[in-house]
């Protein structure tokens, strides 16, 4: 039983599209996370959600936009695909709240092509 | 700034020879320190934390690190590697622990020869 799912795993499209990628976690953790790894394996964090909360907007352009339905779940939309959003997308959680140590827990990440 | 810097992006190793990941980090704030590892077409899998007391922390795999705050370091290391320690290798410090926000170093590949 997978901690921290992510679907789709691959995903090729056009420049031009919207897509979505979702994430649902089943550890009971209050905060979720979507960090991007670029093509140099640079790991840089997106946003954050608390218990549906959004705690961290990092600058991204705003073609990509979050949304938390639940704790459990957190979802990530990107609008007019360019080039340069592929990549691999990672969401993570951890059990959150004040004085968290930020251990995270990984989902398989979703590969993003744009051609 | 808080930052953290991996100061090598990749290490060769023969296998069954000791190795060392070395881990720089900047951070104003309470020192939660990971390593995580990445192996290929996968997600990352925390390898060790230090979040207080003792210096030496030891993690999964036979893989330890030791924490130095007077040279702000945390060193990832195994006395003896396999070829299926090959991987990615990522430090990271909490820069927020209001939001646990993590900022990760540019990351180690270690490749294990036989």
């Amino acid at each position: 039983d997978t901690a921290v799912s992510q679907t789709p795993k691959y995903l090729v499209t056009q420049m031009g599209n919207d897509k979505s990628i979702k994430c649902e976690q089943n550890l009971g953790h209050d905060t979720m996370y979507w960090y991007k790894q670029d093509s140099k394996k640079f790991l840089k964090i997106m946003f954050s959600y608390n218990n549906k909360e959004l705690i961290i907007n990092e600058t991204v352009p705003n073609r990509f936009s979050p949304k938390s339905p639940d704790k459990a779940h957190l979802n990530l939309h990107i609008n007019s695909l360019e080039l340069g959003d592929s990549a691999v997308y990672f969401c993570a959680s951890s059990p959150g709240g004040r004085g968290t140590t930020g251990e995270l827990f990984f989902g398989e990440g979703s590969r993003l092509t744009v051609l | 700034a808080q930052s953290v810097t991996q100061l090598d992006s990749q290490v060769p190793v023969f296998e069954e020879a000791p190795v060392e990941l070395r881990c720089n980090y900047s951070s104003s704030v309470s020192v939660y320190l990971f390593w995580y590892v990445q192996y290929p077409n996968q997600g990352l899998q925390l390898l060790l934390k230090y979040l207080s007391g003792s210096t030496l922390v030891k993690g999964i795999n036979g893989f330890e690190a030791e924490f130095n705050k007077s040279q702000t370091s945390f060193h990832l290391r195994k006395p003896s590697v396999h070829i299926s320690d090959t991987a990615e290798y990522f430090c990271a410090v909490n820069v927020d622990s209001n939001t646990g926000k993590l900022i990760f170093g540019q990351g180690t590949t270690l490749q294990v020869k036989p």
